[in-house]
Order: structure tokens, then C-alpha cells, then sequence
């Protein structure tokens, strides 16, 4: 089984400030990493899939960088909103064998107004 | 838009049961993938198949088969219902190795 973790557990955040988290997975056979947004009542949603070592990418307040070499993601939500509070997950693909996709146990976001 | 359709949202179903969870897709995707979320340990994968008949075994598989006897139709089979196995499940599918689209997600109690 791929080790896939997340940290924190869970945050909670104050409306205004910005926040990030964490994704480490393993840096052998790596192929994708992926972030989605998992909100209550919800399905989860991609936010990113990333590929390349260096790797940046952005969406709105929402930014991610990626380390293939240490085997690490940072999440960015910069002046976090409401609307940010939910479950964030990252997926690890590696290229060895098949499509499968593991995720890690989640950071849960609180945003206190 | 995409769209991933699981058939219940909730269920409760007796021990020993057989259960039947079953999920669609409309987009053509080869993969499809069951997963349960429990609290602190994730989204773990049960089962998995990347073609019409094809399957894989996730890391908790035990307990589980599945059915793809059509590209867009993927079926979890829990053929003796248990109290552990209560969880949310969640069925998604993915084209090729792109992003993965989920399904609302049915929670099953067993009881």
C-alpha cells in the first residue's frame, strides 16, 4: 500500500488569513499528483493534477506547488473565505502498473467568519 | 457536464445482507474506482476496473466484488453485509490518467 499523508489533520483559519497544508508521498515511480475539494454534501472536485516537477499552479485564491525529487505538495489558500471550509485531499498516481489513484486522509479546513 | 450517478444516498441494510451499490457514468471513461471514507483514514480503495469485464483489487478488497459488464455501469457487491462495513462510499471514474469525476457518494448503515 502507497503511504499518502496529509498534514494537518484539521485547521481552522480565520476569515482574512491565509493558510497552507501539506502532501507527502512517495518520490520512486512518481506520474501525478492530484488535489481536490471535497465540501459537505458534496462530491469531491479536482482543484489540480500535476505532473511535472516545480509544478505550479493556480485557481482564484488557490494555489499548489510540487516537489516530485522530496515527494512533496504545499496547498496555498490565500485570504481564506467561507466558502473554503471543506475536506482537501491529494491523490498520488505512480507510473508503475496501473491507473490506480491513492489518496491521503484529508486536511479539513474550517474558516471561522 | 459530467456526470457520476450513484444509486442510493443512503441505505441501511441487515447483517449477513447481499448489497448491491451501483454506479453510472456518461462520459465514456475507461476507469472506474470504489472507495469508502471513514473518519481519519481517508478515501481507501476497495476495487478498481480500466475496462469492460477488467477489475483490480484496491487495498481493501476483502469482503467486496464488483461488476463491469458494461463501460459506463460499475457495481459493488458486498455479498454478506457486516457491521464494519458500514461507511460512505464513493464510485468515480477517470479518462485514462486524468483527473477522477465522483459520484454524490451513498452511505450505507449496517445494522
Amino acid at each position: 500500500i502507497l503511504n499518502v499523508e496529509q498534514s494537518p489533520q484539521s485547521l481552522h483559519v480565520q476569515e482574512g488569513d491565509s493558510t497552507n497544508f501539506t502532501c507527502s508521498f512517495p518520490s520512486s515511480n512518481f506520474y501525478a499528483l492530484h488535489w481536490y475539494r471535497w465540501e459537505t454534501a458534496k462530491s469531491p472536485e479536482a482543484l489540480f493534477v500535476m505532473t511535472l516537477n516545480g509544478d505550479e499552479k493556480k485557481k482564484g485564491r488557490i494555489s499548489a506547488t510540487l516537489n516530485t525529487k522530496e515527494g512533496y505538495s504545499y496547498l496555498y489558500i490565500k485570504g481564506s473565505q467561507p466558502e473554503d471550509s471543506a475536506t482537501y485531499l491529494c491523490a498520488f498516481r505512480s507510473n508503475f502498473g496501473n491507473e490506480k489513484l491513492t489518496f491521503g486522509t484529508g486536511t479539513r479546513l474550517t474558516i471561522i467568519p | 457536464d459530467v456526470k457520476v450517478t450513484q444509486s442510493s444516498r443512503y441505505l441501511v441494510k441487515r447483517t449477513g445482507e447481499k448489497v448491491f451499490l451501483e454506479c453510472v457514468q456518461d462520459m465514456d471513461h475507461e476507469n472506474m474506482f470504489w472507495y469508502r471514507q471513514d473518519p481519519g483514514l481517508g478515501l481507501r480503495l476497495i476495487y478498481f476496473s480500466y475496462d469492460v469485464k477488467m477489475k483490480e483489487k484496491g487495498d481493501i478488497p476483502e469482503g467486496y466484488s464488483v461488476s463491469r459488464e458494461k463501460k459506463e455501469r460499475f457495481s459493488l457487491i458486498l455479498e454478506s453485509a457486516s457491521t464494519n462495513q458500514t461507511s460512505m462510499y464513493l464510485c468515480a471514474s477517470s479518462l485514462g490518467l486524468s483527473r477522477a469525476f465522483f459520484g454524490q457518494g451513498t452511505r450505507l448503515t449496517v445494522v
